[in-house]
């Protein structure tokens, strides 16, 4: 079946000590976007990419990055995790700009200890 | 400053009756309009969207609501049914630029048999 793999499940890191959370689909869809969710509170975009185009949103701090190597994969580094950054991280993908929906992965919950 | 917002945090139903569960924007921009589902430890899932050329949208079981003038969406499931228990988020976005979907923070809906 087509779909958006999310890897690990969950993630414990150490305050400070980078992380690398791992997105991958099979639907060859154009747009990847990462979402935090934190404790309910609404899934917030961080940045996405169309293609090879990164878009980053005005409020994502600069402690997150993505990478986007090929149309599969997407990745997204957290440089120096802070207590504030355990939250629910979700994958999605879309088959193009425009009025499409989302595929989500099932998210990867990461832990700061 | 949240511009999607679902004000009901829970909802419980009775089994084979309606649930209605709704959104409120504040962002004139948005004119397209979509519900997740959400069951624990898995990601959303794509329910049913809405354009604003519409009022209405019906797939089965589930018929969205849209009140422009008002800023309102609702989601309506008939006759609910133990398995919908789930959390929903509603999502809108401007149907211009980059299509990013702004969610709200979510109705958990709970099924009773």
């Amino acid at each position: 079946d087509a779909m958006v793999i999310q890897n690990p499940r969950y993630q414990v890191t150490q305050f400070g000590k980078p992380v690398t959370l791992s997105c991958s689909q099979t639907l060859n869809h154009n747009v990847m976007y990462w979402y935090q969710q934190k404790s309910s509170q609404a899934p917030k975009l961080l940045f996405h990419y169309y293609d090879k185009d990164f878009n980053n949103e005005a409020d994502t701090p600069d402690n997150f990055q993505s990478r986007r190597p090929n149309t599969s994969f997407c990745f997204l580094d957290i440089r120096s995790p802070g207590l504030g950054d355990a939250a629910m991280y979700l994958c999605a993908t879309s088959m193009d700009r425009g009025p499409y929906g989302y595929t989500f992965g099932s998210g990867t919950r990461l832990t700061v200890v | 400053d949240q511009q999607v917002k679902q004000n009901s945090p829970s909802l419980s139903v009775q089994e084979g009756r309606i649930s209605i569960l709704n959104c409120d924007y504040t962002n004139s921009m948005f004119d397209y309009f979509l519900w997740y589902k959400k069951y624990p430890a898995e990601g959303p899932t794509f329910l049913i969207s809405i354009s604003s050329i519409k009022d209405k949208n019906e797939d089965g079981r589930f018929t969205v609501f849209l009140n422009k003038s008002a800023k309102h969406l609702s989601l309506h499931i008939v006759p609910s049914q133990p398995g919908d228990s789930a959390v929903y988020f509603c999502a809108a976005s401007p149907t211009s630029g980059t299509y990013k979907y702004i969610f709200g923070t979510g109705t958990r809906l709970k099924v009773l048999a």
